[in-house]
């Protein structure tokens, strides 16, 4: 169980585009979702928390109008690069975490963007 | 979130209990001590958590000292699989709705 997805698993643009990633809680409705970004040999770096039906929350530095969340849904979250350019790619890993009482967070595969 | 401190790498021979030492010395009485993995270029893997009483799962067991101000990670039989980045954090009680404070981790190399 707790079983979370993400898509595109790899993406290639061209600066100027945007580009959306898709979480997925696959077997478990994600109250709470998390969207971190790493760096080639950093640790991940926590962007954005999100719950279902209201606006993210953004960490210091992030740029809300270029990060775009939408936690629409239990199970579905995304997160739009807009207007991605080289200094923006990276590896987009998003978390889920859903029972409550439950603490521990299950994490996607990950979503590695590369912009041109 | 109390910080936590790991060494930087570790290495292992296969088939050996490795041992992933974390110190937690600000830990406050109402947070666990988490342990996640990330193998390379994956998304990281919850392995196991606990407040003060040592832990055992399938993937790994927690021993936490008394004082609660360390604690390891113990793979008792390592495999190549078993290489990756490896996480301690502290998370408070009730902190689901928390993002994770990830540091360096141990970045474990399992030789065979």
């Amino acid at each position: 169980g707790a079983v979370v997805s993400q898509h595109p698993s790899r993406v290639i643009c061209k600066s100027g585009t945007s580009v959306k990633i898709e979480c997925r809680s696959l077997d478990f409705q994600a109250t709470t979702m998390f969207w971190y970004r790493q760096f080639p040999k950093k640790s991940l770096m926590l962007m954005a928390t999100s719950n279902e039906g209201s606006k993210a929350t953004y960490e210091q530095g992030v740029e809300k109008d270029k990060f775009l969340i939408n936690h629409a849904s239990l199970t579905l979250s995304t997160l739009t690069v807009t207007s991605a350019h080289p200094e923006d790619s990276s590896f987009y890993i998003c978390s889920a975490r859903g029972l409550a009482g439950v603490d521990e967070q299950f994490f996607g595969p990950g979503t590695r963007l590369t912009v041109l | 979130d109390a910080k936590t401190t790991q060494p930087p790498s570790m290495d292992c021979a296969e088939g050996r209990a490795a041992n992933l030492p974390c110190n937690h010395s600000t830990i406050s009485g109402n947070e666990y001590v988490y342990w996640y993995r990330q193998i390379h270029s994956q998304g990281p893997q919850y392995i196991i958590h606990g407040l003060k009483n040592n832990e055992t799962n399938e993937m790994a067991s927690l021993i936490i000292t008394e004082d609660r101000k360390s604690s390891t990670l113990i793979l008792p039989h390592a495999t190549l699989r078993d290489t990756a980045v490896y996480y301690c954090i502290v998370i408070r009680a009730g902190g689901g709705a928390d993002g994770l404070t990830f540091g360096k981790g141990t970045h474990l190399i399992i030789q065979p």
